[in-house]
Formats: structure tokens, C-alpha cells, sequence
């Protein structure tokens, strides 16, 4: 497609589920990003793949937050044992490379708006 | 010292006036600079990156200071529809793309 594509676009679950949020980056860009974000505050960095390299978890806020690139495309970022913190926007985002730096711009996805009940 | 700074705001000003932002980071590799436009309820999206010389694009103009550590966004005769919230961004090499919590402005009639 055009854009990055995320999927669901709401979904909300009980307390306790698992849940899979999907991303579809742009195609060729080689860089993919998750992000939080609560309701009036700044993005919060979860996991970045770039490449064939090892993913950046550094911001993985928990163990029970788990992410995946398949074939250097779309992304699943996998939530377990859902907790009402968890409510948020979920962005994906990714980026295209020139040469061996990633240089362009981020580009997002509309997000996925997670409620946890 | 945080990695990105910014001023929350929110920055309440009158059409017409001009509006400065800045960014303030720590990671003195950072090469890459942007700043970012998010509409309420909506998804960030690309205003323009921020280059060494400085740039401007039409009523907006982003300077970085290597020195300071800074990055600016300077909004001219602002309209109404400037409303929003600025985050600037930024990344070293392939590091992960790190953003500023973001800057309310109110452009008001």
C-alpha cells in the first residue's frame, strides 16, 4: 500500500487476554518502530527492527510485551495478560534507507486504539 | 538529563503572531532531526526535518544549534489551523527514532 497500515483500528478486551496488534510498513522501508501513547502525553518508544539486525526491546515496558518482524515486513506486537496500563494508541512506524544510514523521515500508521476493561 | 526536551506548553497565541518551539537533547551523536505535526486523536506527521544550515518552508523555519544541543521551529503569522501539538524528533545513525513529548500550540481568533 501507499501508507503503513495498522490493524485493528480499536479493539478493546478484558483484563487479562492476549492481544495482537498488526502492522503493514511501506514497502522497501527497512525500519519499523512501535510506539505507545497515552491519552495527552508523548510517544513512548517500545521496539524498533532495522533490517536483518537484532530488534532494539529497550522499551518493551514489561515481558508480557513481545514483538515480531516477519520477513522483514509487516509486524505483530503482541501484548499478554492484558492490564488496564495497557490502554493506549499503539503507532507503528517505519522508514526507508539510503545507502547504510536510515535517513528518511518516519512515516506513521493511523494507530491502534487499545482499551483494556 | 532527558534524552529530548521540550516544553509542554501549551503556548497560547493570536493569529497573526509568531511562535518559537525548542527541542533540547543529549545524545550529541544525533544526526537526523524532525519536527512532527499531531492533530488531536489523529497520528503524527512529518512538518519538515531539520537540516545543519537551516531551512524554512514557507511560514516555518527550523534551525539546529550542534552546539547547544538544540533544535528550533519558528511559526510566522500563524493561522488558526496551526493548532496542534509539535514534537521534534530525532536519531543517530541507526538508532531508534526518539521523540520530545511534544509542544501544545492554541492559535487563537
Amino acid at each position: 500500500g501507499a501508507g503503513v497500515s495498522q490493524s485493528p483500528s480499536n479493539k478493546v478486551t478484558e483484563k487479562g487476554k492476549d492481544v495482537e496488534l498488526r502492522c503493514d510498513p511501506i514497502s522497501g522501508h527497512t525500519a519499523l518502530y512501535w510506539y505507545r501513547q497515552s491519552l495527552g502525553q508523548g510517544l513512548e518508544f517500545l521496539i524498533y527492527f532495522q533490517g536483518n539486525s537484532a530488534p532494539d526491546k529497550s522499551g518493551l515496558p514489561s515481558d508480557r510485551f513481545s514483538a515480531e518482524r516477519t520477513g522483514g515486513s509487516v509486524s505483530t506486537l503482541t501484548i499478554q495478560r492484558t492490564q488496564q496500563e495497557d490502554s493506549a494508541v499503539y503507532l507503528c512506524a517505519s522508514r526507508g534507507r539510503q545507502g547504510p544510514r536510515v535517513v528518511t523521515e518516519a512515516f506513521f500508521g493511523q494507530g491502534t486504539r487499545l482499551t483494556v476493561v | 538529563r532527558k534524552e529530548v526536551e521540550q516544553d509542554p506548553g501549551p503556548f497560547n497565541v493570536p493569529e497573526g503572531a509568531t511562535v518559537a518551539f525548542n527541542c533540547t537533547y543529549s545524545n550529541s551523536a544525533s544526526q537526523s532531526f524532525f519536527w512532527y505535526r499531531q492533530d488531536c486523536r489523529k497520528e503524527p506527521k512529518l512538518l519538515m526535518s531539520v537540516y545543519s544550515s537551516g531551512n524554512e518552508d514557507g511560514r516555518f523555519t527550523a534551525q539546529l544549534n550542534r552546539a547547544s544541543q538544540y533544535i528550533s521551529l519558528l511559526i510566522r503569522d500563524s493561522k488558526l489551523s496551526d493548532s496542534a501539538t509539535y514534537l521534534c524528533a530525532l536519531s543517530a545513525g541507526n538508532t531508534p527514532l526518539v521523540f520530545g513529548k511534544g509542544t501544545r500550540l492554541s492559535v487563537i481568533a
